[in-house]
């Protein structure tokens, strides 16, 4: 069963346009959301996170939206660069009470590709 | 700067070979983490170790192993390579916090291991 979901594959945009890639999820009790940006042969890098208790986190072109009722969460990136072509991954945690939480839970990943 | 170093960028081995994939981070964390990632499929785990000694299974534990006798470091071991094997073999670490900035993982370069 799929905790969360990418599900567009790919997504294609212009540079200078707004790339928007969408995440859902099923399982009520995550609370914590990253998204991270892999290119091809490298491992995965962090790009951004936010908390359950807000629904929005920006961080220079990078802007995170959560919608807790539609268990929805999407990455804004304005104005896309080319640079910014690469897979990116949605991933959750839920907080085990009384300790630390471990895992992350990944979506399949949605490659965007900013055409010049 | 956050750290982690896997042994190899690229491995083929053959089928039957028992194959060790190393990591290595240089941050302290407490936690480490192995997946592999498939095309379609994202990043899914493998195993995961809390502690020094300590292991947990991940989602797909199925023919491999892990070791991790020091804290900066943790093994994933094929007893009997196989040709399902070949993927994209990733490590990851992360710090035990109370704090949500422990859920972020940091991940090495990725071992592309073909298995003929």
């Amino acid at each position: 069963d799929q905790q969360v979901k990418q599900n567009s594959p790919s997504l294609s945009v212009q540079e200078g346009r707004i790339s928007i890639l969408n995440c859902d999820y099923t399982n009520s009790m995550f609370d914590y959301f990253l998204w991270y940006k892999k290119y091809p042969a490298e491992g995965p890098t962090f790009l951004i996170s936010i908390s359950s208790i807000k629904d929005k986190n920006e961080d220079g072109r990078f802007t995170v939206f959560l919608n807790k009722s539609a268990k929805h969460l999407s990455l804004h990136i304005v104005p896309s660069q080319p640079g910014d072509s690469a897979v990116y991954f949605c991933a959750a945690s839920a907080r085990k009470s009384g300790g630390s939480n471990y895992k992350l839970t990944f979506g399949k990943g949605t490659l965007l590709t900013v055409n010049p | 700067d956050v750290k982690v170093t896997q042994s190899s960028r690229y491995l083929v081995k053959r089928t039957g070979e028992k194959v060790f994939l190393e990591c290595v981070q240089d941050m302290d964390h407490e936690n480490m983490f192995w997946y592999r990632q498939d095309p379609g499929l994202g990043l899914r785990l493998i195993y995961f170790s809390y502690d020094v000694k300590m292991k947990e299974k991940g989602d797909i534990p199925e023919g491999y192993s892990v070791s991790r006798e020091k804290k900066e470091r943790f093994s994933l071991i094929l007893e009997s390579a196989s040709t399902n094997q070949t993927s994209m073999y990733l490590c990851a670490s992360s710090l035990s916090t109370s704090g949500r900035a422990g859920d972020t993982q940091y991940f090495g370069p990725g071992t592309r291991l073909t298995v003929l």
